[in-house]
């Protein structure tokens, strides 16, 4: 069975700090896809990104960055220089690949509240 | 404009009153599927559907039922809801038949109370 833990319920930062959220997770699957997603206030999730098994090269885009590492089943975003815009909900998830019995299901974390002080 | 859609946004009922959640999408997408969210919980899989006429239990699926009659609807029945259903609730779709099958669309949310 898949998991996904995200041992930090809760974040608080100040503006300007960097802040790594945490994401491990379970899986028997050698192909395999991790997600990780935002939930403002607003309610909605907006997709940040997907990552394959057999891609492990770290990924940045603009303040955001990724580490993945297969070793330790981790897969970690990292937030440079936060702004209060950032405050929201995020959650990593993971999906197997087609040839799984339960692929299309998004198995998520609990979630990290991260909440940035001016 | 490619989207999933969801109704009600925002819908508050008391036990026992039978309510429905429509979901539709307007991408062709064959695979559908609802999640709830709860605190602490992250988001779980209800229950899913592969096609028309086909549908799956996920997670959770207690006190629920779906239907999927056509490729663009998948709604969400809950015949006799419970103060246990109070939840925010996610309608999803990935297109299956074009190989892009780990791009979730999610619809955005309902906000169900139940009391």
């Amino acid at each position: 069975a898949q998991k996904v833990t995200q041992a930090q319920t809760e974040i608080s930062v100040v503006e300007k700090e960097d802040v790594t959220l945490d994401c491990v997770y379970e899986t028997r699957d050698t192909t395999y896809y991790l997600f990780w997603y935002k939930q403002p206030p607003s309610g909605e999730l907006v997709f940040l990104i997907r990552r394959n098994s057999f891609d492990e090269q770290n990924e940045i885009s603009g303040r955001y960055s990724w580490n993945f590492q297969k070793s330790t089943s981790s897969f970690n975003f990292t937030i440079t220089a936060s702004q209060v815009v950032d405050s929201a909900v995020y959650f990593c998830a993971l999906s197997e690949a087609i040839t799984g019995t339960s692929y299309g299901k998004l198995t998520f974390g609990q979630g990290t509240i991260l909440t940035v002080h001016p | 404009e490619a989207q999933v859609t969801q109704n009600p946004r925002y819908l508050i009922t008391v036990t026992g009153k039978k309510l429905t959640v429509t979901c539709s999408q307007n991408m062709n997408h064959e695979y559908m599927s609802w999640y709830r969210q709860d605190p602490g919980l992250g988001l779980r899989q209800i229950y899913y559907s592969m096609n028309v006429e086909v549908t799956d239990k996920g997670d959770v699926p207690e006190g629920y039922k779906v239907s999927r009659k056509e490729k663009r609807n998948f709604p969400l029945i809950l015949e006799s809801p419970s103060p246990n259903q109070t939840s925010l609730y996610f309608c999803a779709s990935i297109p299956l038949a074009s190989g892009r099958y780990n791009e979730q669309y999610f619809g955005p949310g309902t906000r169900l109370t139940v009391t």
